[in-house]
């Protein structure tokens, strides 16, 4: 079965500075990733996913993340957080079930709190 | 304009009561999904219907009970509440079939409080 980490429970930035939200996963083979963010009182929202390809996807609202195979990682990066981007963040995997259908998996998330 | 919504938006009853929490996407997708949110806002998915069908069942008691009138629709039945199942509850919805590949649009939760 699959599984998500995201380390990081809860990271605080200055507004302007750069942001690195951290996932590892664990699946047999490559799996669909994601990364949403849920801002208080809202549901989830799709920032980026990867698939295939290009191993840099770029997302909405300024967010990129890189698949790396060999660690098993999926990080989402932001050059310069805004204090509108202090929301909750969940990694996930899209991956086998039963039946050749698929289930999607969301990590524990990441709060993000940004700073003046 | 609302692409998945939910009603209602918060919940507050007895143990032992019945509730239910509706959901409707007006996306055209085919696929729908309840998941739940504890406090520490975990988020593990509870039931998905394809066309109606139940495709994904997880390890949810029985007192919870979902129906899929049609595509658009999928509801969710919670029998004899436990203080347990305070949580939000969130429907979401895909395009095609499993969800595993697919992105999810989902509502703006229920928040259910039993006391």
């Amino acid at each position: 079965a699959q599984s998500v980490t995201q380390p990081d429970i809860h990271i605080t930035v200055s507004e302007g500075a750069s942001l690195e939200l951290r996932c590892n996963y664990s699946y047999g083979a490559t799996p669909y990733l994601f990364w949403y963010v849920q801002s208080p009182g809202q549901g989830l929202q799709l920032l980026l996913k990867y698939f295939s390809g290009d191993t840099l996807v770029q997302g909405i609202k300024g967010f990129e993340a890189e698949f790396k195979r060999s660690q098993s990682s999926f990080n989402l990066r932001k050059p310069s957080v805004h204090w509108s981007d202090a929301a909750e963040y969940f990694c996930a995997v899209g991956a086998g079930y039963s039946g050749g259908y698929q289930k999607v998996t969301f990590g524990i998330g990441t709060k993000l709190q940004v700073i003046p | 304009d609302t692409a998945v919504s939910q009603t209602p938006k918060y919940l507050v009853t007895q143990m032992g009561n019945d509730k239910s929490i509706k959901c409707e996407q007006n996306l055209g997708h085919d696929t729908m999904y309840w998941y739940k949110q504890d406090s520490k806002k975990f988020l593990k998915i509870m039931f998905s219907y394809n066309n109606k069908e139940l495709i994904i069942n997880e390890t949810v008691p029985n007192r919870f009970s979902p129906k899929s009138p049609d595509k658009a629709h999928l509801n969710l039945h919670i029998n004899s509440l436990e203080l347990g199942d305070s949580a939000v509850y969130f429907c979401a919805s895909s395009q095609g079939v499993g969800g595993g590949a697919d992105e999810q649009f989902f509502g703006p939760g229920t928040r259910l409080t039993v006391l």
